[in-house]
């Protein structure tokens, strides 16, 4: 069965410093892999997903995420944390190659960063 | 704003009842997603329609039931509802409802039940 692990439930960064949120997946197959970040009361907004080619995949609000198939990983990362990103962000995986396009979603976590 | 609308924003009623929840797709988009937050089970995906049709099926109980319509709306009908029903209901749409389209989440509907 398909999964995603998120194995913190909550990041806590300094203002300035990098930040790192942790995934790793469990599929058979090939994966698509995508970050969402929820803020309080507002829904899922899409920040970056991996589907084939470059390990590193950029995207939004200056937030990267790198690949990993041996590990089985996707860690979200940002040079510099800002206070505006504290939020929940969530991994995610589809499976390639399928007409289906669900997404298994971990459990999230929390990002914190403080002034 | 991510073009996906979602109504009701808030909903509150008792057991036993049913309700309704719509979602208007982004411009283009032919695939409709439903999910579920709560706070036990997380984020779970309920059901997925493709221009009309039930293309996938998640965990989604026999007393809720979904559809698309030909405009690609889509109208999710939870009945005979529980206490335990009481969560957020996020739809999603995408392109084409493959694995590697993004999906676009709507703002969700807060349903409480009493």
């Amino acid at each position: 069965a398909q999964s995603v692990a998120q194995p913190e439930d909550q990041v806590n960064v300094a203002e300035g410093n990098p930040l790192t949120v942790k995934c790793t997946y469990s599929v058979s197959g090939n994966p698509y892999l995508f970050w969402y970040v929820q803020y309080p009361n507002r829904g899922l907004q899409f920040l970056l997903k991996y589907i084939t080619g470059d390990n590193l995949v950029k995207g939004s609000y200056g937030f990267e995420a790198e690949f990993n198939k041996s590990q089985t990983s996707f860690h979200l990362k940002k040079p510099s944390a800002l206070v505006s990103d504290s939020a929940l962000y969530f991994c995610a995986v589809s499976l390639y190659g399928g007409s289906q396009g669900n997404l298994i979603f971990g459990k999230g976590t929390k990002l914190s960063v403080k002034p | 704003d991510s073009g996906v609308t979602q109504t009701p924003k808030h909903l509150i009623t008792a057991t036993g009842q049913r309700v309704t929840l719509r979602c208007s797709p982004r411009s283009g988009d032919l695939s409709v997603y439903w999910y579920q937050q709560s706070l036990d089970q997380g984020l779970q995906f309920l059901i997925q329609y493709y221009n009309g049709e039930e293309r996938a099926k998640g965990n989604i109980l026999e007393r809720f039931s979904a559809q698309q319509f030909p405009d690609l709306h889509s109208e999710l009908n939870l009945s005979s509802l529980e206490l335990g029903d009481s969560a957020l209901y996020f739809c999603a749409s995408s392109v084409e409802g493959r694995g590697a389209d993004t999906q676009y989440f709507g703002p969700g509907t807060r349903l409480t039940v009493l």
